[in-house]
């Protein structure tokens, strides 16, 4: 069956280091695959897109990584603040015409 | 990005009563979307809705319990009817990227803020 897993429901790190969330799927062929940010009471914010010929991505502080052997996403914030404390959620291309399936989250908080 | 905005951003209800939850976006698109976020969960999709056509429902979630409507390219309603302490949950609208618009990226979606649905 189709699964996407984010492997950490809860990451806490220490501010100034980097911070790695982990995105896994099996049984589909994304051409791409997004990262989005959520806050308490928000709707998810669009961080960042890769596509399948794209190996990594940067946008200042976050990168994105894209391994279609192993069926990975990672996603890195670099010099982690406490504001970058959010839930974060990997998405990616389901069956259908702009369709998002999204992973389940993974909650990070970056500890002053 | 898009700027999109939802009413009402929560609400409290009666079991067996209906509510329609409305969507604008300040730019037209082709295509809207409406999620389910139960509880701790992740997004789940509930239909697409395309201006001029009906909606096209997921897996698990028909027209009878969440009719949908698409006037015009920047507005859309979900109706959540009959409702049951189950459908407590938040309801979310996004709206596809365009190319043709300079701020939004192809293949990824803006979603509104929300609204909080709790069924008593």
């Amino acid at each position: 069956s189709q699964k996407i897993e984010q492997n950490s429901e809860a990451l806490n790190i220490q501010e100034g280091k980097t911070a790695t969330l982990t995105c896994n799927y099996t049984n589909y062929s994304p051409a791409y695959l997004q990262w989005y940010r959520q806050d308490p009471g928000r709707g998810p914010v669009f961080l960042l897109l890769i596509r399948e010929n794209e190996k990594e991505k940067r946008k200042e502080r976050l990168k994105v990584t894209f391994d279609t052997t192993l069926k990975q996403s990672l996603f890195h914030i670099t010099a982690s603040q406490p504001a970058d404390s959010a839930t974060y959620l990997c998405a990616l291309e389901g069956q259908g015409a702009q369709k998002l399936v999204f992973g389940q989250g993974t909650r990070l908080t970056i500890n002053p | 990005s898009a700027v999109i905005s939802q009413k009402p951003s929560r609400d409290i209800c009666q079991r067996g009563t209906s509510l329609t939850i409305q969507c604008q976006v300040d730019s037209q698109v082709t295509m809207m979307f409406w999620y389910r976020q139960q509880p701790g969960q992740s997004l789940t999709l509930i239909a697409t809705a395309n201006q001029g056509s009906e909606a096209t429902y997921e897996s698990g979630f028909v027209i009878d319990k969440f009719p949908i409507s698409r006037p015009n390219l920047t507005f859309s309603t979900l109706t959540v009817s009959n409702m049951s302490p189950e459908d407590s949950s938040i309801y979310l609208c996004s709206v596809e990227g365009s190319g043709g618009a300079e701020v939004l990226v192809t293949d990824t979606q803006y979603f509104g803020p929300g609204t909080r649905l709790t069924v008593l």
